[in-house]
């Protein structure tokens, strides 16, 4: 069972550049999220999913768009990359609103 | 003020004894609680997750809620090298709307345990 699957594991980026972060669920779960994990800030919410084609900005959306594909699928992409983007960035998904998220690997991001 | 609090240690422990991990909270609207382990380069793992006050036991693992003290915390007995990791302690209100999905987490303890 493999849960939630990201891509890629690691990148790094040119300041400008635009890529796209994968995230997979296969628990059937409704909602899905995007945190990012820097040293000293902890795990902070960028965007989430409650459903199927619904998004919403977290805590901290500057710099960033998401897609909710399909009930699996929550992409998150920069579309100019800064060095202040550099982090790691971890997928979660969860059955609703107030269940516990189950997370990916985590990609990491560095930002030239 | 942080919504949630957690010393960050690190803490070191020899293997066998009892280690306690503590968060405190100034949300009252807090109502779920978790504990989540993350190993270096890999994803939060959740380890426990309560709803009321009071114990919860699994195995080598006891999370306790006070919500009158705003504070919980997490116990794991006999600990063992493998339980070397960050623990990260996690909350989250009970009502939808604004708060959904948003958990707060604490910043993370981190747990070495030495053979």
């Amino acid at each position: 069972n493999a849960g939630v699957t990201q891509t890629p594991k690691f990148q790094v980026l040119k300041t400008g550049q635009s890529m796209t972060l994968q995230c997979a669920q296969d628990m059937n779960h409704n909602s899905m999220y995007w945190y990012r994990q820097d040293p000293g800030m902890g795990l902070r919410l960028i965007y989430y999913s409650a459903s199927e084609g619904t998004t919403d900005k977290g805590e901290v959306p500057n710099g960033y768009n998401v897609s909710r594909l399909n009930k699996r699928e929550f992409s998150l992409r920069l579309e100019s990359a800064a060095p202040s983007q550099t982090s790691v960035y971890f997928c979660a998904s969860s059955e609703r609103g107030n269940s516990p998220l189950h997370f990916g690997n985590g990609t990491r991001l560095t930002v030239t | 003020q942080k919504e949630v609090e957690q010393d960050p240690g690190p803490l070191s422990v020899p293997e066998g004894a009892i280690v306690s991990l503590n968060c405190t909270y100034s949300n009252s609207a807090f109502q779920y609680f978790m504990w989540y382990r993350q190993y270096s380069r890999k994803g939060p793992e959740l380890l426990m997750y309560t709803y009321s006050s009071g114990n919860k036991e699994d195995g080598r693992f006891t999370a306790q809620v006070d919500k009158s003290s705003k504070y919980i915390s997490l116990f794991i007995r006999d600990s063992q090298p493998s339980d070397s990791a960050t623990y990260l302690c996690a909350m989250i209100p009970n009502a939808g709307g604004t708060s959904y999905g948003k958990l707060t987490f604490g910043q993370g303890t981190i747990l070495t345990v030495h053979p």
